[in-house]
This record gives C-alpha cells, structure tokens and sequence, in this order.
C-alpha cells in the first residue's frame, strides 16, 4: 500500500542551525506530497506541498523537491529558530479531497 | 481564513460510556476526515466523507462511527468507549487537495 516513511526524532538543534528531515513514499500512482507542522497544544497546519515531480515547495524558509527518482521529499531550513520548535509530518495524497497516509512525524526541538 | 473547530479540547470519559465529538467547518468544504493522533504512530485515518451522508472507512474504523447530517458538520461516536481509544482526534476538511485541521480533542477513556 501507500505510505510514507521520515527520519525519526527526536531531532535537537541550536538556532541558526541547518535542518534537514529526511521523507521517502512508496505509491502505486503518482502522489501529491506534503509536509505539515504541529506546533505545541494545536493541531496541524499545512507548511508545503508539490503536486508532480521536481515540484519545489517553500514556505516560512522550508522547502523541499519532490524527486521521483528517488520517491524523496525532504525538508530542509537553512537556519531554524526557536519557534520552528514543532513536530513536522510527511503525507501523501493519491487522490485530491481524499485521505492523506501521513508519516510517524519527527520532533523538532531548536535551542536557543 | 479556514476555520475547523472541534467540540472539546480535552474529555475525559468512562468505559463502556457513549461518546460524541462534534467538528464543523466554515468553508463550505465537501470533504472531511476524523484521525487519531498516538506518539509513534502519526495520524492514523478513522472514517472520511465526502458529502453529507456519505461515509467511508478510513484505516481503524473499528470501534467509531460517524455521521454527517449536514455539510458543515462531521460528528464522530464512539459506541462504547474502551481504554485503547485514548488518544488525540483530529479532524480536517479539504478542498483542491491539501486538508486543514482542527485543534484536536485530547479524550482519555478511564
């Protein structure tokens, strides 16, 4: 079946730091991918999508290519701050409006 | 801006106890979903509908059932409600691929 499979956590960085959190998917068509974050006490909110492959989404300093060569979307901010605290999960989509297969998340804790 | 809000934030109940949790959308949404959130687990696909009345099984629906008499609301019930149900649910609507989720409700089933 469809699922997505991301580095586990938890992950601890001091601010101004490189991030990278690695997401590879396994699907029988050709998914839209996505990353959402969680911020403590709320739910999740979508950071980033790509809809077909060498799609690159960014937002808020994340980005991540959808490379389907290697079935890979990895996240990646370039100098995280305190408030990217948060755990981040990887989904995908076969279908628009149907269900996301979301991964195990990864804990991101940044220090200051 | 999207608005999901759901009912509780937090609930505690007892076993064998029935429970309801209620999520409404503002945007008009056709489709939405009911997940349990377990550490280690992710988000795990309990039931989803894509119009009012019209249901389907998600992943773990065993144990929930669901009801959805309007657009707007998406109601989830837990029949009789076992320890194993603890957990954090979340709900979500979405349009043109990418879901917005509630708040969560954190229920702990003593």
């Amino acid at each position: 079946g469809d699922s997505v499979t991301q580095m586990e956590g938890p992950v601890t960085l001091s601010e101004e730091a490189f991030l990278t959190i690695n997401c590879t998917y396994t699907a029988t068509g050709y998914p839209s991918l996505f990353w959402y974050v969680q911020y403590p006490g709320e739910g999740l909110q979508l950071l980033l999508k790509a809809t077909k492959a060498d799609d690159k989404g960014s937002n808020k300093g994340f980005e991540a290519t959808y490379r389907k060569e290697t079935t890979s979307f990895h996240l990646e901010k370039g100098s995280v701050q305190v408030s990217d605290s948060a755990v981040y999960f990887c989904a995908l989509s076969l279908l628009n409006d149907y269900k996301l297969s979301f991964g195990a998340g990864t804990t991101v804790t940044v220090r200051a | 801006d999207v608005k999901v809000t759901q009912s509780s934030r937090y609930l505690v109940k007892r076993t064998g106890e029935k429970v309801f949790l209620e999520c409404v959308q503002d945007m008009d949404h056709e489709n939405m979903f009911w997940y349990r959130q377990d550490p280690g687990l992710g988000l795990r696909l309990i039931y989803f509908s894509y119009d009012v009345k019209m249901k389907e099984k998600g992943d773990i629906p065993e144990g929930y059932s669901v009801s959805r008499e309007k657009k707007e609301r998406f109601s989830l019930i837990l029949e009789s409600a076992s320890t194993n149900q603890t957990s954090m649910y979340l709900c979500a609507s979405s349009s043109r691929g990418s879901q917005f989720f509630g708040p969560g409700t954190r229920l702990t089933v003593l």
